[in-house]
């Protein structure tokens, strides 16, 4: 079965540094998300991604957040300088249509010290 | 005022008996429903969809919508321990773009 794939799986990063999380979506889905998942609260949009461009964003995504499909196959999410509170699972999802469900991938925990 | 509302247990359920989760959602247009399920320090995995009024059945899971109520919920028959995760509701709210809302999760635990 399709999946979607994420690297790395758990990364730590010092306060203040840049990170960059990557996801490759399913081949023929055409839209992209980012999801995050503080420990213990529930699952937040992030941002979606549709045509080479961001369709929508939530609050979160500030300007410290970017998302690039840099060739056919790589969705990423660059933080570019983490604070503690961005500790979070960040889970990459993609899906073939408007109103479709979604495919996760098995998420990247990032922690910030 | 919350979009996406569900209890956030835990749901007790013996082992073989049928587990009722509940959802209910702010946007009476919204139009697709979804169940997600996931284990602890898991990603969400997708075991429903709904669409239309009524029941959906798929294998020990029925899905129930009732869009006048703004009500969507989830049966689990013979409930094995292996259900035993949080179950996420998740909705995309007319006006809401393309993007899922998710609730806060119902954790189900089922008992031996």
């Amino acid at each position: 079965e399709p999946e979607v794939t994420q690297t790395p799986s758990h990364q730590v990063t010092q306060m203040g540094q840049e990170v960059i999380l990557r996801c490759v979506p399913i081949s023929n889905h055409l839209y992209f998300y980012w999801y995050r998942q503080i420990l213990g609260q529930k699952v937040e949009f992030l941002v979606s991604f549709y045509n080479n461009e961001i369709s929508e964003k939530s609050e979160i995504f500030d300007d410290q957040f970017s998302v690039e499909r840099p060739d056919g196959s790589n969705f990423t999410l660059k933080i570019r300088s983490t604070k503690l509170e961005d500790s979070a699972m960040y889970f990459c999802a993609s899906s073939e249509g408007e109103g479709k469900g979604y495919t996760f991938g098995s998420g990247t925990r990032l922690t910030v010290v | 005022q919350k979009e996406v509302e569900q209890n956030s247990g835990p749901l007790s359920v013996p082992e073989g008996a049928i587990a009722s989760l509940n959802c209910t959602y702010s946007d009476r247009g919204s139009q697709s429903f979804f169940w997600y399920r996931q284990y602890s320090g898991k990603s969400p995995e997708l075991i429903m969809s709904i669409y239309s009024n009524g029941d959906k059945e798929d294998g020990r899971f029925t899905a129930q919508l009732n869009k006048a109520s703004q009500y969507v919920s989830l049966l689990i028959r013979d409930s094995q321990p292996s259900d035993s995760a949080t179950y996420l509701c998740a909705v995309f709210l007319t006006g809401g773009g393309n993007k899922l809302t998710f609730g806060t999760g119902t954790q189900l635990k089922v008992e031996l």
